[in-house]
Formats: C-alpha cells, structure tokens, sequence
C-alpha cells in the first residue's frame, strides 16, 4: 500500500533552516510527480510546491519562493523540503503528497511533519 | 493566485443532504475540469474524495458526488452519517506558475 512519512520538523528560530524528508513506498516513486502542502495552526490547506517525476520541473507557492527548494532522489524514494529565512508565518504542519496529472489531484498523503518558527 | 471561496460551516441531521460551494475563476475552476475534494477529520491528514470534478476514488461511498458550473463546483454529501463530521477542502489546478489553489475549507457538522 501507498505510503507517505514525513519527518524532520521541530522548532527552529527565524531566519534559520530546517529541511523535511518524506519517505515513499508501496508504489514506484520515481514515476510520479510530488507536491509539499501545509497548513498552518487552525487554518486551511496551503500548496507549497511541486516537483514532476524526474526532476526537472518545480514550481513554487509565491510565499514561499526564494526560499524554499524541492528535491527528491529517487534512488532512495525521498522527497525533500529545504525551507531557508523561515519567519513565523511558516509555522504550519506540512504534508508530503503524491500527484496525479501534473497538478490534477493529490491522491495520497502524508501524516504530516509540524515546523514551528519561534524565537 | 487567491484562494477558491467556500462557506466556513454546513449542517445537517444524519440522513440528509448537503452541499458545499467552492467559488474560483475563470482562469481556475471555470478553465479546468480539474476540481478535487479532501476531507479532513479532525487531527489527520486530508483524504481525497472526488477527482476532475466528480469521479470517486475506489473505496470512497457513493453518498459523495461532485459537479461543476462556471466557476463554482461543488460536492454533495447525502444520507449523511456522524462519520462524514469533518472539514472540506476543494482545490483546482490554476493553469500557472502556482500550479495547484485550496479553499479555505468548510466545517461540516452532523447534528
């Protein structure tokens, strides 16, 4: 079965990094397009950003772009968030999920990774 | 990209029906046939419901249907049950560099 584990959130000051794993298995991750979406405390769903199968395409959420960057590496099922300059506003759980069509839906979703940005 | 408008709260007994709007624009849900609908109970991850407007993932019950007119789309859930207390959240591909677009989510109670 399809799954998603986040991990590498915690609490970290602002302007400082952090970077989140999502680990993938049950399906063959190097064929599928993933997308980081978060939602901050009490709020809704905000998308993040996407990366296509390979790599070779990413696109980003305006709050976000500059200083985030999305990866993966498919050899090791892994997608990254690298999250840079984090303010407060960036406080949220974020969820790993896997796309279908290129923007289409998301089909499966992770259990989520808190970050939280306080000094 | 705005984010796509739904009420903030539904409701409704066991056994009826309700449906939940999700209003974008003519450059999201009015250009696409691609709306989907997560549910999300409270303390997990979103669950997705309906796909390219209203087809169904396997395992999601048939009480669950989605449409769409113009720039609104909307998912209804009938004969509802205690088990279907959650919130919703409808999303459309936007066709640009922001790619994908959330609502703001609508709380939906069975009384």
């Amino acid at each position: 079965q399809v799954q998603l584990v986040e991990s590498g959130g915690g609490v970290v000051q602002p302007g400082r990094s952090l970077r989140l794993s999502c680990a993938a298995s049950g399906f063959t991750f190097s064929s599928y397009g993933m997308h980081w979406v978060r939602q901050a405390p009490g709020k809704g769903l905000e998308w993040v950003a996407i990366i296509w199968y390979d790599g070779s395409k990413k696109y980003y959420a305006d709050s976000v772009k500059g200083r985030f960057i999305i990866s993966r590496d498919n050899s090791k099922n892994t997608l990254f968030l690298q999250m840079n300059s984090l303010r407060d506003e960036d406080t949220a759980v974020y969820y790993c999920a896997r796309d279908r069509g290129a923007g289409n839906y998301l089909d499966y979703w992770g259990q989520g990774s808190l970050v939280t940005v306080s000094s | 990209q705005s984010a796509l408008t739904q009420p903030p709260s539904v409701s409704g007994s066991p056994g009826q029906s309700v449906t939940i709007s999700c209003t974008g624009a003519s450059s999201d849900v009015g250009s696409y046939n691609r709306v989907s609908w997560y549910q999300q109970p409270p303390g997990t991850a979103p669950k997705l419901m309906i796909y390219e407007v209203n087809n169904r993932p396997s395992g999601v019950p048939d009480r669950f249907s989605g449409s769409k007119s113009g720039n609104t789309a909307s998912l209804t859930i009938s004969g509802l049950q205690a088990e279907d207390e959650a919130d919703y959240y409808c999303s459309s591909y936007t066709g640009s560099s922001t790619f994908v677009v959330f609502g703001g989510g609508t709380k939906l109670s069975v009384l």
